[in-house]
């Protein structure tokens, strides 16, 4: 079981590039979420959905769009990367809603660092 | 905004001692959930609290729950080098629909 797996795992950008990071799950979960890590200040949540064709805003969602067409996969994109989104990117998903019983799942991390 | 505190944010124990991290939450949780990340890798849940005054024990690890559910905390018992890792708390905002994590607490153990 592969459970939640995350492409590219590094990735390189120059300022004002775009590119897309791809979160898939096997477990059929539903809700789904892209967290970013950064040294001393924990995981911050960017945007999440709580179902196929849903998504919202998280606490730090601005430079970020996403989009969630098939249940399995979530997508976070950067349209012009900007050297303060240089950061560990995580995915994860949970069977149920957050708040109520749901563990997170994470998938390993994507390392992004913006030039 | 709702917030969840996480203190100490370093912590370097010598083998064998014991080790706690304290996590406070700006509003009273539904529940609380801690997570423990090795150096290198992602988040791995541990234990979910839901009840008032909940005391859990995972081997080593002991998780308690604040009487007035604002406060959480995990001590290990005397501590191996495989504790190393940051240990994370996470509850939920007040809409439920969102986890709010601490800013973690960073675990070294030395041999």
């Amino acid at each position: 079981n592969a459970g939640v797996t995350q492409t590219p795992k590094f990735r390189v950008l120059k300022t004002g590039q775009s590119m897309t990071l791809l979160c898939a799950q096997d477990m059929n979960h539903e809700y789904m979420y892209w967290y970013r890590q950064d040294p001393g200040m924990g995981l911050r949540l960017i945007h999440y959905s709580v179902g196929e064709g849903t998504t919202a805003k998280g606490e730090v969602p601005d430079g970020y769009n996403v989009s969630r067409l098939k249940k399995q996969n979530f997508l976070l994109g950067l349209e012009s990367a900007a050297p303060s989104q240089t950061s560990v990117y995580f995915c994860a998903s949970s069977p149920f809603r957050t708040g109520y019983s749901g563990e997170l799942f994470f998938g390993e991390g994507s390392r992004l660092t913006v030039l | 905004g709702q917030q969840v505190m996480q203190i100490p944010q370093y912590q370097h124990v010598q083998e064998g001692e014991d080790f706690t991290t304290y996590c406070n939450s700006s509003t009273t949780l539904s529940n609380i959930q801690w997570y423990k990340q090795r150096p290198g890798g992602h988040p791995v849940f541990l234990i979910q609290l839901v009840k008032s005054g909940e005391v859990k024990k995972q081997k080593r690890l002991t998780f308690q729950f604040g009487e007035a559910k604002k406060n959480s905390s995990l001590h290990i018992t005397a501590t191996q080098t495989t504790d190393v890792g940051t240990y994370f708390c996470a509850g939920p905002d007040n809409q439920g629909g969102k986890l709010i994590f601490g800013q973690g607490t960073e675990l070294s153990v030395k041999p």
